[in-house]
């Protein structure tokens, strides 16, 4: 019983590129969101989609883009990383919140 | 914008001792949520509160609802070690989405 995969673990990227953050759940949830965790500010939400077809921002969601690709991937894009992005993400899926995490991408940029 | 403060932000005990975390937000939520998340991982699921008032118990854990429904806490009793990690709570505003407002953590670390 997978839950939540997130992939890649781990990425470093240069300032400027992009990468698109893959997340998959098999526990057939409407609702998927995308958190970055950052040291002493908790879970910040960048955006989340209530069901397939559909996607919102949350409360950062500049220099981000998500597409729901099905009911169970919800990936986040990076088009131009900015050192600001270094984070830790994380993807979450649940029937009406986030239920189950996946265990997140540690994600710097030079 | 709906703001939860987490207190306190560290917390190191002995094992044995008891803990209370607290926390609280001027906003009125439908729902609150406890996790906990160990380092390398994602935050897991511990409970859910509702009701105002509402206590839930989950082995040494015990989660209040305030009764407004602005304020939660957490309280362990006879900490162990394996009780070590960040603990979040989240608070639901009432949309239909889960958009939950997360408080900063507390990182409590119990020493044998």
């Amino acid at each position: 019983n997978a839950g939540v995969t997130q992939t890649p673990k781990f990425q470093v990227l240069k300032t400027g590129q992009s990468m698109t953050l893959q997340c998959a759940q098999d526990m057939n949830h409407n609702s998927m969101y995308w958190y970055r965790q950052d040291p002493g500010m908790g879970l910040r939400l960048i955006y989340y989609s209530a069901s397939e077809g559909t996607t919102d921002k949350g409360e950062v969601p500049n220099g981000y883009n998500v597409s729901r690709l099905n009911k169970r991937e919800f990936s986040l894009r990076l088009e131009s990383a900015a050192p600001s992005q270094t984070s830790v993400y994380f993807c979450a899926s649940g029937y009406n919140q986030p239920q189950h995490f996946g265990d997140g991408t540690r994600l710097s940029i030079l | 914008t709906q703001l939860l403060e987490q207190s306190p932000q560290f917390l190191s005990i002995q094992e044995g001792e008891n803990l209370t975390v607290y926390c609280n937000s001027s906003s009125v939520f439908s729902s609150l949520q406890w996790y906990r998340q160990e380092p390398g991982e994602g935050p897991v699921l511990l409970v859910t509160v509702v009701t105002g008032g509402e206590v839930k118990k989950l082995k040494r854990l015990t989660f209040q609802f305030g009764d407004a429904r602005k304020d939660s806490s957490l309280h362990i009793t006879a900490a162990q070690p394996g009780d070590t990690g960040l603990y979040l709570c989240a608070g639901d505003g009432g949309t239909s989405y889960g958009k939950l407002t997360f408080g900063q953590g507390t990182i409590l670390t119990v020493h044998p």
